[in-house]
C-alpha cells in the first residue's frame, strides 16, 4: 500500500522566515495531494492541494510543488507569522478517481517566534 | 451550513468495553471516512463509507467497525477496548471519496481507555 513520509518531525523558525515541509510517497499511481493543518486541540483542515497533472500550485503565502518522477511534494510558507504554529500533515490519495483511501504523513510541529 | 459533528467529545471507558462514535456528515455529503490519530502515528485510516457500504478499511484489527445509514451519519464501534485504543478519533466528510474531493474533518472524540 501507499507510504507518505514527512520530514521534520519538528520545525522552529522566526517570523518573516520561510518554512519548507517535504513529503514522499511510494504509490507512483497517487494522484491527488492535500495539505492539511491543525491547530492545537483544533480539527484538521485543508489549506491547499495539488492533483498530479500539476507541477506547483500558489495561494497568498503557501505553495505546494509537486515532483511526479521523484515522488516527493513540499509545502513552502512564506513570510511566516505566530498564527502559522500548528501541525501540518500531508497526505497522498492513491486509487485513482475510483475508491482508495488517503494515507497521511506523521505531521510537522510548526513553531514561528514572534 | 453546519460542519462535521462528532458525538461525544470525550470518552473514558475501561479495558474489555465496547464504545460507540457517531459522526453527522456535512449537508449533501455522501462519504464518511473515519480516522486514529495518535500522537506516535498520526493519522491512521480505519474505513470509509458511502452510501452506507463499507468500500475501503485501512489495517485495523476487526474489532474496529462502522456502518452508515441512510441519511449518511456514521457510527464507529470499537469492542473489547484495550489501553492502546486511547487516541482521538477524527470523522471527515466528503462529497465523494475520490480524489478530488476535500475531506472536512469533525472536532473529534477523545477516547480514553482506563
Amino acid at each position: 500500500g501507499e507510504n507518505v513520509e514527512q520530514h521534520p518531525s519538528t520545525l522552529s523558525v522566526q517570523e518573516g522566515d520561510s518554512a519548507v515541509i517535504k513529503c514522499t510517497y511510494s504509490d507512483s499511481a497517487s494522484n491527488y495531494f492535500p495539505w492539511y493543518k491543525q491547530e492545537l486541540g483544533k480539527r484538521p483542515q485543508l489549506i491547499i492541494d495539488i492533483r498530479s497533472n500539476v507541477g506547483e500550485k500558489k495561494d497568498q503565502r503557501i505553495a505546494v510543488t509537486l515532483n511526479k518522477t521523484a515522488k516527493h511534494f513540499s509545502l513552502h510558507i512564506t513570510e511566516t507569522q505566530p498564527e502559522d504554529s500548528a501541525v501540518y500533515f500531508c497526505a497522498a490519495w492513491s486509487g485513482g478517481t475510483s475508491y482508495g483511501k488517503l494515507t497521511f504523513g506523521q505531521g510537522t510541529i510548526l513553531t514561528v517566534h514572534p | 451550513k453546519a460542519g462535521v459533528t462528532q458525538t461525544p467529545r470525550y470518552l473514558i471507558k475501561t479495558r474489555g468495553q465496547q464504545v460507540t462514535l457517531s459522526c453527522s456528515p456535512i449537508s449533501g455529503h455522501r462519504s464518511v471516512s473515519w480516522y486514529q490519530q495518535t500522537p506516535g502515528q498520526g493519522l491512521q485510516f480505519l474505513f470509509e463509507y458511502f452510501s452506507e457500504t463499507q468500500r475501503n478499511k485501512g489495517n485495523f484489527p476487526g474489532r474496529f467497525s462502522g456502518r452508515q445509514f441512510s441519511n449518511s451519519r456514521s457510527e464507529m464501534n470499537v469492542s473489547t477496548l484495550e489501553l492502546g485504543d486511547s487516541a482521538l478519533y477524527l470523522c471527515a466528510s466528503s462529497l465523494e471519496f475520490r480524489g478530488n474531493s476535500p475531506l472536512h474533518f469533525g472536532n473529534g472524540t477523545r477516547l480514553t481507555v482506563t
